[in-house]
């Protein structure tokens, strides 16, 4: 079965400096993987996803992951926090062992609180 | 705009009151689905259609039904609702499947007493 597992409940940053926000994952086949940002009171926005390829992948508002297959992780990391960046951060992923599924499993969640 | 709306945006209901949480996209999206977000639960998957007339149970299909009989609508139906249904609901769509990007509503918030 696949799973998804954010460690950390928050993280806190001062503004300026990189952050990280842990993600492992667990799948039968190769994984498909998301990360989704939910700011107050609105509806969850996709950031970036992994699929094959670069294990580097940049996406929306200068945040970026890295795929890591021996550790099963998806780390979302940022060089320089803004105080903007403080919301809800969700790690998802899709079995891609399974075509045909519309499965998607998100993790926890984690937030992320930016101080000036 | 490309959106998806949902409605009601906030509805308090009492056990076994019959309720639908309409959901529609005007991207011409084939996948569309149903979450639940509770606090330490993260989101979790209720019922997925990959297209019309194709649904699936998620993680928690338990107490919810679904229907897709138009590409662009996508209802969540809680024939008796009990008190553990309460909940913030999102509905999202995608192009094809979940490996392209998802856009979600703006959520539903959901009290049943």
């Amino acid at each position: 079965a696949q799973s998804v597992a954010q460690p950390e409940d928050q993280v806190n940053v001062a503004e300026g400096n990189p952050l990280t926000v842990k993600c492992t994952y667990s799948v039968s086949g190769n994984p498909y993987l998301f990360w989704y940002v939910q700011y107050p009171n609105r509806g969850l926005q996709f950031l970036l996803k992994y699929i094959t390829g670069d294990n580097l992948v940049k996406g929306s508002y200068g945040f970026e992951a890295e795929f890591n297959k021996s550790q099963t992780s998806f780390h979302l990391k940022k060089p320089s926090a803004l105080v903007s960046d403080s919301a809800l951060y969700f790690c998802a992923v899709r079995d891609g062992g399974s075509s045909n599924t519309g499965k998607l499993i998100f993790g926890q969640g984690t937030t992320l609180q930016v101080k000036p | 705009e490309a959106q998806v709306t949902q409605n009601p945006r906030y509805l308090i209901t009492v056990t076994g009151k019959k309720l639908t949480v309409t959901c529609s996209q005007n991207m011409n999206h084939e996948y569309m689905s149903w979450y639940r977000q509770d606090p330490g639960l993260g989101l979790r998957q209720i019922y997925y259609s990959m297209n019309v007339e194709v649904t699936d149970k998620g993680d928690v299909p338990e107490g919810y039904k679904v229907s897709r009989k138009e590409k662009r609508n996508f209802p969540l139906i809680l024939e008796s609702p009990s008190p553990n249904q309460t909940s913030l609901y999102f509905c999202a769509s995608s192009w094809r499947h979940p490996v392209y990007e998802q856009y979600f509503g703006p959520g539903t918030r959901l009290t049943v007493t």
